[in-house]
């Protein structure tokens, strides 16, 4: 079974700096997809970035992105010139898609992001 | 294109009653799964449904919970017999196959118990 480990319960960070949220998991697979979700307080989970484990590259999306490591299991998220509206909590998951099965989503426990003004 | 759809948004319900939360998927998706978050956890799998299929069940307790997706209409999560400790909130998220990387959340239900 996979698992993954968010070992920061809180981070604060002052706006326009940057910040990285850790994630680690365990899986003993060789292809799937790991994410980062944001809740805010409305609780919608909103998704902010997506890794392929076959990609080498890492994503980037406008302000966010993830340093990939595979060999050791680390998939951290970089938030740049953080804003106010990115204070929620931020999940990181797992998936391992395969035809026709269940690609359920395994989360960590997540950390509360605290941007200060 | 609306979105992946629940109601009710917020549920109050008093121990021994049961609670039925309903998810409609986004359009042209045929597989819904369902996860629930405690207070200060993260989401946890439920079940995995297709049209008129539970696929995958493990994850949701063995009594009072139970889950479908008809042919016409929304998923039903159904909790029997409600007690304190299913106090949370139960998101679906619809997919538009098996095996896809793709999941789009609902807003999510917020049941509380008193």
């Amino acid at each position: 079974a996979q698992t993954v480990t968010q070992s920061q319960p809180e981070m604060s960070v002052q706006e326009a700096e940057t910040v990285t949220l850790s994630c680690t998991y365990d899986t003993s697979e060789s292809n799937y997809y790991l994410f980062w979700y944001k809740q805010p307080p409305s609780r919608q989970m909103i998704l902010v970035i997506r890794q392929e484990a076959y990609k080498q590259q890492n994503a980037t999306e406008n302000r966010f992105s993830v340093n990939f490591q595979k060999a050791a299991k680390s998939f951290s998220l970089k938030i740049s010139d953080s804003q106010l509206g990115d204070t929620a909590m931020y999940f990181c998951a797992f998936m391992s898609p395969f035809e026709g099965a269940n690609s359920k989503l395994t989360f960590g426990k997540g950390i509360t992001l605290s941007v200060r003004p | 294109n609306a979105g992946v759809m629940q109601n009710p948004r917020h549920l109050v319900r008093r121990r021994g009653q049961e609670a039925r939360l309903r998810c409609s998927p986004m359009k042209g998706h045929s597989h819904v799964y369902w996860y629930r978050q405690l207070p200060e956890e993260g989401l946890k799998f439920m079940v995995y449904l297709q049209k008129e299929n539970i696929i995958d069940e493990s994850g949701m307790p063995k009594e009072r919970f139970s889950a479908e997706f008809p042919k016409e209409g929304p998923s039903i999560l159904r909790i029997q017999q409600v007690v304190r400790g299913d106090s949370a909130a139960y998101f679906c998220a619809s997919s538009p196959n098996g095996g896809s990387y793709e999941q789009y959340f609902g807003p999510g239900t917020r049941l509380t118990v008193t």
